[in-house]
């Protein structure tokens, strides 16, 4: 059973545009969603990451929005460049058990 | 700060034989590491948990006999693939989280390209 739902799967946006990635989960006792960016052939890096309690936060041209109620969080680049193809994962951690669940990724490609 | 090194970052062996990697912390202690395994356009598998100077706890489905897990060290932690076969055939990550707990966060390696012939 899948923890962490993630979509789209893949997403081409142009340069400049904004791009938005959603995942979403059912285990309440997640306590920290982090996002990781994966280059071909590279170990995930971290982007940005979230506390439930928190509604948004904006790191450069990365925000999360997370809505707990709905319990789902989105990852957003604004002004997505070429550079910024990459895969991206959510994540969400179960701190008593110590372990991080991730999504199935999503593969973004930035057409110059 | 907070890197994760692994070595080698590509092997290529025979099938029969073994195989180990290595994942460093260098440049903080680290009381977990977490090993996962990656298929081509898919997302991390979860394999197992060491946590320094004890047993590895595996995930559902991972042979344990096959996937040995070392973590003699606060900075150090090895995977042997036992008798590897072309199955095994994988991009194998490590991470690390910090010992002082304060840390939410796991850093990752840059992963090990194992190829099994």
């Amino acid at each position: 059973q899948q923890q962490v739902k993630q979509s789209p799967q893949s997403l081409i946006v142009q340069k400049g545009g904004i791009s938005i990635i959603n995942c979403a989960y059912e285990n309440t006792a997640f306590d920290y969603f982090p996002w990781y960016q994966q280059f071909p052939g590279k170990g995930p890096a971290l982007l940005i990451a979230i506390r439930p309690d928190v509604s948004e936060k904006k790191e450069g041209r990365f925000t999360i929005s997370f809505n707990k109620s709905a319990k789902q969080f989105s990852l957003h680049i604004m002004d997505s460049q070429p550079g910024d193809s990459a895969t991206y994962f959510c994540a969400a951690r179960q701190y008593n058990f110590n372990k991080f669940y991730f999504g199935s990724g999503t593969k973004l490609n930035v057409k110059p | 700060g907070a890197v994760v090194s692994q070595h080698p970052s590509r092997v290529i062996c025979k099938s029969g034989t073994s195989v180990k990697i290595e994942c460093r912390s260098l440049d903080f202690q680290a009381t977990t590491m977490f090993w996962y395994r990656q298929f081509p356009k898919q997302s991390l598998m979860l394999m197992a948990t060491s946590n320094e100077g004890s047993k590895a706890t595996y995930e559902q489905g991972v042979e344990k006999d096959k996937f040995l897990i070392n973590h003699a060290s606060l900075t150090l932690s090895t995977l042997t693939v036992t008798s590897a076969h072309p199955e095994d055939s994988s991009f194998y990550i490590c991470s690390a989280r910090d010992a002082t707990g304060r840390i939410d966060e796991q850093y990752f390696g840059p992963g090990t390209r194992l190829t099994v012939t």
